[in-house]
């Protein structure tokens, strides 16, 4: 069956320009993490959805990160006002399950985002 | 605040030899720690869990332990392939929490 997508798989940005970063999970699951990982470093957590509930956002860097899953599925991050700092590979991950015990994360492929 | 270190960053072996990865973290207060791999411009791969209360889990060639008091974790890779090449990353979490913490990874190079 299809796993996690991502779109768009690379994106190039002017600073100061907003972005939109896509998620589709895998159909049927609750859980849905995004996570930011800069170059040589692992992922750090930035915000976990489970169904279209927002139930932690601690990891958001800045007020210019937002993200949402209006209808419990497809998830989008947006960046307002992009700065070279941002520049980093974003991940997205999905659970079957839903709560902290959660099972087994599937990562999408990321996308890479470059801030000029 | 939880800290995971991989050691080494970087590893090269000739192909058929066994080796073996470390993982350290500073909490001991986990609920469980996975193995992912990480291929170049793709996504990370599970490749085994251990919940908290477990030593060890074994698939195919990999083996993984578990320390928990001491906080550490080790992947054994037993006769290593070309295939085998990728960052391997460990990531813990703790009890109540949604977040995976991952360490840097180690980059994992197998020469035929």
């Amino acid at each position: 069956g299809a796993g996690v997508s991502q779109s768009p798989r690379y994106k190039v940005a002017k600073r100061g320009q907003d972005v939109a970063l896509r998620c589709d999970p895998i159909s049927g699951h609750v859980s849905l993490f995004w996570y930011q990982q800069a170059l040589g470093q692992g992922p750090e957590f930035l915000t976990y959805f489970q169904n279209e509930a927002q139930l932690d956002k601690s990891g958001l860097p800045s007020d210019r990160f937002f993200a949402e899953r209006p209808e419990g599925s497809v998830s989008t991050l947006k960046i307002q006002r992009t700065q070279q700092e941002d520049s980093a590979v974003y991940l997205c991950a999905s659970s079957l399950y839903a709560g902290w015990d959660t099972d087994t994360q599937y990562f999408g492929p990321g996308t890479r985002l470059t801030v000029l | 605040k939880q800290e995971v270190t991989q050691i080494p960053a970087a590893l090269s072996v000739p192909e058929g030899e066994n080796l073996v990865l470390n993982c350290s973290f500073t909490d001991s207060a986990i609920y469980n720690l996975q193995w992912f791999r990480q291929d170049p411009g793709k996504g990370l791969t599970s490749l085994l869990l251990i919940q908290s209360s477990q030593r060890e889990q074994t698939s195919g060639r990999l083996n993984a332990s578990l320390d928990k008091s001491s906080g550490r974790s080790t992947l054994y890779i037993a006769a290593s392939q070309p295939g085998d090449s990728a960052t391997y990353l460990c990531a813990v979490t703790r009890a109540g929490s949604y977040q995976l913490t991952f360490g840097k990874g180690t980059k994992l190079s197998v020469i035929p």
